[in-house]
């Protein structure tokens, strides 16, 4: 069954501080991963996408890591600002003939002053 | 260029009423998405619309339907409402079908009391 995972659920980090969060997938075959910021009550708005052949992608503070061969991302935030608290969400699309977005339950940060 | 707008924003209704929720899409998109986003809950696809017709459908009973107009504005329609409806539904629009570059608007928060 295709399934997103991302842990952490929630984290609370101090401002400044960096963080890492993690999307493990099953989505087989596989075309690409994007992740995403939603602030409350707002719609989710992409960061980043990579492809298969994709390691490193970076969108300012934010840079995002594939391995597709162990099926994991990670998003890491550096020198974190109140801004960045928002929930983060990882989505994978797959190849096959049933096309769909597989989205993940994301990761809600808050960052403390 | 603006961006994807819903309306309305706010919704509260009583559990057997119906309920129409619209979107306008990116001016030149011609694909809409529909999904429901529940506390704790990742995204879960409704359907898509491309040039009018359902190009795709999520796991949602028959009382959620939706359709598209010749300009692209799509609307969703959810009748007999139940309170597990409640939820944040975000309207997403790409220039084609099956692509995960999507805009995603606000949202419309509905309640069901």
């Amino acid at each position: 069954k295709n399934q997103v995972e991302q842990s952490p659920q929630s984290l609370i980090i101090l401002e400044g501080k960096n963080c890492t969060l993690q999307c493990n997938y099953t989505v087989s075959p596989f075309s690409n991963l994007r992740w995403y910021k939603q602030d409350t009550g707002r719609g989710p708005v992409s960061l980043t996408i990579m492809t298969f052949s994709e390691n490193t992608k970076s969108n300012g503070r934010y840079t995002a890591t594939l391995d597709a061969d162990t099926k994991q991302s990670s998003l890491h935030i550096t020198a974190s600002q109140l801004s960045d608290s928002a929930s983060y969400i990882c989505v994978v699309s797959g190849m096959d003939s049933n096309y769909q977005l597989i989205w993940g339950a994301g990761t809600k940060l808050i960052i403390k002053p | 260029k603006a961006g994807v707008t819903q309306t309305p924003r706010y919704l509260i209704k009583t559990r057997g009423q119906q309920v129409t929720l619209s979107c306008s899409p990116i001016s030149g998109h011609r694909s809409v998405s529909w999904y429901q986003q529940t506390p704790g809950q990742g995204l879960q696809f409704l359907f898509e619309y491309f040039s009018e017709t359902q190009r795709n459908k999520g796991n949602f009973p028959g009382r959620f339907s939706g359709r598209q107009f010749s300009n692209s504005r799509s609307e969703m329609n959810v009748s007999t409402l139940e309170l597990g409806d409640s939820a944040l539904y975000l309207c997403a629009s790409s220039l084609v079908p099956y692509s995960n570059e999507q805009f995603f608007g606000p949202g419309t928060r509905l309640t069901v009391l």
